[in-house]
């Protein structure tokens, strides 16, 4: 089965700074990507998606990248702020499903 | 617009115990639904999911069962809890098999 790496596990930033989170997956045919964000002891809420057949999206501060020749994903955030403190997630869908990675500990330091 | 109800939010159960969590959608027609459950704060497990009325699909053998007796609602049964039973249970939906919303989650505690 699909099987969704993610690093780093924790990443601590300056406010304004740049954070990059990265995914790989196994499964050649997943063809969608999403990104959810989770504040504590809040539900995942869906920030970003790319499909297979686009390499790029950005919205706003916050862009995905996708490499299907070496099934990886990224997410970056630019200019980033104390209220994009939280959990990260990357998933794949290989056979209706989305498989979760293990998650990022993003903490932005003012 | 589609809402998604999940109950309850906290549940203290003894080790032994039955399960039972309930989750309802609103706004749209035959969903899939699925359940996940987060241990710790981390990782996001999927158990199980459906795609129609009476289909289920386990993802991990385990102590748990899912049932969709309606096609809004979504059920995780337990007949006995177990101590690693423990963790925060997530409900969610999707009308393709893309974009999920989930709901405000269940903290479930067995001691």
């Amino acid at each position: 089965g699909e099987n969704v790496e993610q690093h780093p596990s924790t990443l601590s930033v300056q406010e304004g700074d740049s954070a990059v989170i990265k995914c790989t997956y196994s499964d050649s045919a997943s063809n969608y990507f999403p990104w959810y964000k989770q504040e504590l002891g809040k539900r995942p809420q869906l920030i970003i998606d790319i499909r297979s057949n686009v390499g790029e999206k950005k919205d706003q501060r916050i862009a995905v990248t996708l490499n299907k020749t070496a099934k990886h994903f990224s997410l970056h955030i630019t200019e980033t702020q104390p209220e994009d403190s939280a959990v990260y997630f990357c998933a794949a869908t290989p056979e209706g499903k989305l498989i979760f990675g293990q998650g990022t500990e993003l903490s932005v330091k003012p | 617009s589609q809402t998604i109800h999940q109950w309850p939010a906290t549940l203290v159960q003894p080790v032994g115990s039955p399960l039972s969590l309930e989750c309802t959608v609103e706004g749209t027609s035959n969903p899939n639904l699925y359940w996940y459950r987060q241990a710790a704060g981390r990782g996001l497990q999927l158990l199980f999911y459906s795609v129609g009325i009476g289909q289920i699909s386990s993802e991990v053998p385990q102590n748990l069962s899912a049932s969709r007796p309606q096609d809004r609602q979504f059920i995780l049964s337990s007949k006995k809890l177990l101590l690693s039973d423990s963790g925060f249970y997530l409900c969610a939906w999707s009308t393709g098999y893309e974009k999920l919303f989930f709901g405000s989650g269940t903290q479930l505690s067995v001691l």
